[in-house]
């Protein structure tokens, strides 16, 4: 089983600040296989990126994904208020599919 | 629009079973490759169960398999997971998720659609 593990648990910024999120994996996920999603309280989770780099439908540009291997980054170039949530990274290339434990990006 | 929609969470004892279902509309079900993900309250997020578009091929967690089965009636459009023999810690929100299709040189895609999800309390 490949393990994700995210950092910082809490990021606490301000409106306009850049968000870097990271997510290490206990073994290489090919880049094809990575994604973020988001998730606002009550609400599921919203797919952001997917193979690692690549914004799905209707995500706006200020969010970036990068990285391979085993390390891998979450970027918010300018924090929206909207964007004050918790965000996961998922491998979606081997089974068991598993998730990172997610970080908290709250309003400073 | 494309949407799922779960149904059949509520609350049951330690032991007893539970049948959750998902239905989708506004897209091809039959194409799609879907899974059931849940949530434990103020917890990440913990995969369960992944069933083909064709139904025939399966696969579980280690915390559910011999207990969970997941299943689809594409003629209904609805995806469902039986769950017996349930514990306190199957307590969670249940959701199900489409996966999406991969463009180019790949063979799986994350997980594009969620529904909502449904609450599942597992209490004596």
């Amino acid at each position: 089983e490949i393990v994700l593990t995210q950092s910082p648990g809490t990021l606490s910024l301000s409106p306009g600040e850049r968000a870097t999120l990271s997510c290490r994996a206990s073994q290489s996920v090919s880049s094809s296989y990575l994604a973020w999603y988001q998730q606002k309280p009550g609400q599921a989770p919203r797919l952001l990126i997917y193979g690692a780099s690549s914004r799905a439908a209707g995500i706006p540009d200020r969010f970036s994904g990068s990285g391979s291997g085993t390390d891998f980054t979450l970027t918010i170039s300018r924090l929206e208020p909207e964007d004050f949530a918790v965000y996961y990274c998922q491998q979606y290339g081997s089974s068991p599919w598993t998730f990172g434990q997610g970080t908290k990006v709250e309003i400073k | 629009q494309v949407q799922l929609v779960e149904s059949g969470g509520g609350v049951v004892q330690p032991g007893r079973s539970l049948r959750l279902s998902c239905a989708a509309s506004g897209f091809t079900f039959s194409s799609f490759t879907t899974h059931w993900v849940r949530q434990a309250p103020g917890m990440g997020l913990e995969w369960v169960a992944v069933v083909s578009s064709d139904g025939t091929t399966k696969n579980y967690a280690d915390s559910v398999k011999g207990r969970f089965t997941v299943s689809r009636d594409n003629s209904k459009k609805t995806l469902y997971l039986q769950m017996n023999s349930l514990r306190v810690e199957d307590t969670a929100v249940y959701y199900c998720a489409r996966e999406g299709v991969c463009g180019g040189d790949c063979y799986a895609g994350p997980f594009d659609i969620w529904g909502q999800g449904t609450m599942v309390t597992v209490s004596s």
